[in-house]
Order: structure tokens, then C-alpha cells, then sequence
């Protein structure tokens, strides 16, 4: 089925240990963010990619980095993960035009 | 980032209609969406409207828009159990290159 793939579903992370977070989309879509949620805050914006070889900072990036390896993928990495980045991540992709994000199922990360 | 505010909770009763609010600040949006998340699941896009409209329906959903007041409201018609989950609102800026969320309201329906 056509839509956004992220790995892993889950993953237990100590203090200091680093990992990157995968993202696939097959909907040839040119936009993919990285949002993460916390309880009674929303989703914010840690990184988006407009087009493939482009990426830019959203509204929390500190302490993430991400790759837009080709127009399908886009990763999101730890390099030193901390207990505030314990959080439930979302990959999610678009198109220009207003319709709207399809979003992954999430990866739920607990850095202990 | 932009503002987009939502009350946190709903509560009602299964066939009656529920109305979930949603203000926002930024009055160069294009679109407003409102994006549903059942527990463990990423959000679906429920319907989503142009700014330059005032009412959108689709089958037990309405969204009204109220550009001058920057409120946007979802109201879901004989609402059922399975309606039970967060909404979210959210707005388009930028050319579509962000999207600001509200923290999101839940909506418990009784049986």
C-alpha cells in the first residue's frame, strides 16, 4: 500500500547513545518533515525537506540532524541522545498544492 | 512558530453532535486542516479547507471558517464511538513548506 514507512515502531535509547530514525515515502512526493509529539504540546516541527538536496530547520532542530538521501527517504538522527528527546516521532510527506500530509505510524522513543 | 489553539478535552454523548474549536493567528494561512489520531496511529487527514471559502461538508463533517475572527471549527453530526480520538487542527504557511499544529483536542464519546 502506498504511503510513509518509519523504522523502528520503538526503541529504547540510553543517555548519550545515538540512532537514527528512517523514513520512506513511494507517493513520489517532493516535501518530508520530521515532526515529534509531546503530551498537550501538538506536533512541532524539527526538521522539513521542500525538495530533494534541501533541507532547513524547523521550529525545535536543536540536538537532531537529518539526510534527505534521495526523493523517497529521509532520516532523522541523534548523535547524543538526551531524556528531553523522549518523545513519539512522525514522519510525514507531502505535495505542493494544499492537499494536505500523509503521515507514518510514528516511532515511540524513550531515552532513559 | 504560529499559534494555533484548541481546547484540550470533549465530552459527549453517542448521536449527539460534537463541535471541536480551533483558533489561529497567522492570517496569510492558504489551507486549514483538521487531521484525526486514533491511539498508537499517526494522523489521517479528515478534510481541509481554503481560506477563502466559509463552509466545507463532507457526509457527518462541517468545517466552518471565519477568516476575520481566525476560528475554524469542526462539527461532527451524530457522532459515534468510534469518532473517540484526538483532532487536530492545523494551518498551512509559507507556500505550503510548514504546517503548524494545535496541541489537540480528545474527544470521548459515551455510549
Amino acid at each position: 500500500n502506498a504511503g510513509v514507512t518509519q523504522t523502528p515502531k520503538f526503541q529504547v535509547l540510553k543517555t548519550g547513545q545515538s540512532m537514527t530514525l528512517q523514513c520512506a515515502q513511494d507517493m513520489n512526493h517532493n516535501s518530508m518533515y520530521w515532526y515529534r509529539q509531546d503530551p498537550g504540546m501538538g506536533l512541532r516541527l524539527i526538521y522539513y525537506s521542500a525538495s530533494e538536496g534541501t533541507t532547513d530547520k524547523g521550529e525545535v532542530p536543536n540536538g537532531y540532524n537529518v539526510s534527505r538521501l534521495n526523493k523517497r527517504e529521509f532520516s532523522l538522527r541523534l548523535e547524543s541522545a538526551a531524556p528531553s528527546q523522549t518523545s513519539v516521532y512522525f514522519c510525514a510527506s507531502s505535495e505542493v498544492g494544499g492537499s494536505g500530509y500523509t503521515f507514518g505510524s510514528g516511532t515511540r522513543l524513550t531515552v532513559v | 512558530g504560529e499559534d494555533v489553539e484548541q481546547s484540550l478535552f470533549l465530552s459527549v454523548r453517542e448521536g449527539d453532535s460534537s463541535v471541536i474549536n480551533c483558533t489561529y493567528t497567522d492570517s496569510s494561512s492558504t489551507y486549514l486542516y483538521w487531521y484525526k489520531q486514533e491511539p498508537g496511529a499517526g494522523l489521517q487527514l479528515l478534510t481541509y479547507i481554503f481560506s477563502n471559502m466559509d463552509m466545507k461538508q463532507d457526509q457527518r463533517l462541517t468545517v466552518l471558517l471565519n477568516k476575520k475572527d481566525k476560528h475554524l471549527s469542526l462539527r461532527i453530526a451524530d457522532t459515534q464511538t468510534g469518532d473517540s480520538a484526538i483532532y487536530f487542527c492545523a494551518e498551512s504557511v509559507d507556500n505550503f513548506n510548514k504546517f503548524y499544529f494545535g496541541s489537540g483536542t480528545k474527544l470521548n464519546v459515551k455510549p
